[in-house]
């Protein structure tokens, strides 16, 4: 299995623009995760999906965060518009159910983004 | 509201030297307790997991880890750490609600060869 796909793994755009971060996970994973890591907060969860329903977005910053998951091999994160604060390496993950064996995330190799 | 604490930010040893790595964790009920790496670089790992049974965990790589309940301390160990472990090691905790994990700060191992 190629595990999580991410894309761009960098990202740098201009301070207003509107950002694009992409997921494709673990084909037959029913959770997908997106996490924020930055120095400061370290690993923050921002949301996660189970069968492409969000279960919970507490951790999503503002307004200005969105994420869609519309089929089970698909996310996207959109910033809109972006800021310099939003620069941080952003991660996708994907587990199975925990029932179903699904202790482990497995993650992406992330999206560095740099806002300017 | 589970929490996780990594005491250690920064951790700096030479090779062959012995790693404990402190976590702790808040939250009432039944836990699975993660240790991942992140490698320069590169993205997450998972390292080892407990869920239940014999508390002392195996992992990869020499890695191992004790449950103990009653301290709600999870910590990392390695009898002898090499160049190679140079690394940031993160503490996770998932409880019942959901399946979230709530992760440490973190903490950056540096191996001097």
């Amino acid at each position: 299995d190629a595990g999580v796909i991410q894309s761009p793994r960098h990202e740098v755009t201009e301070m207003g623009q509107e950002v694009t971060l992409r997921c494709k996970p673990i084909s037959g994973h029913d959770y997908l995760f997106w996490y924020r890591q930055t120095m400061m907060r370290g690993l923050e969860l921002l949301i996660y999906f189970n069968n492409n329903v969000p279960i919970d977005d507490s951790g999503m910053p503002e307004d200005r965060f969105s994420a869609k998951m519309p089929n089970a091999s698909f996310s996207t994160l959109k910033i809109q518009p972006s800021e310099p604060r939003d620069s941080a390496v952003y991660f996708c993950a994907s587990s199975l159910p925990p029932l179903a064996g699904g202790d482990t995330q497995y993650f992406g190799p992330g999206t560095r983004l740099t806002v300017l | 509201a589970q929490s996780v604490s990594q005491h250690n930010h920064h951790v700096i040893l030479s090779e062959a030297a012995s790693l404990e790595l402190g976590c702790n964790y808040s939250y009432g009920g039944t836990v699975n307790l993660f240790w991942y790496v992140q490698y320069p670089g590169q993205h997450l790992q998972l390292l080892l997991k407990y869920f239940s049974g014999d508390p002392l965990v195996k992992g990869i790589k020499g890695f191992e880890a004790e449950f103990i309940k009653s301290k709600f301390s999870f910590n990392l160990r390695k009898p002898s750490v090499q160049w190679s472990d140079t690394a940031e090691y993160f503490c996770a905790v998932r409880g019942n609600a959901g399946n979230m994990l709530t992760f440490g700060g973190g903490t950056r191992l540096m191996v001097k060869p």
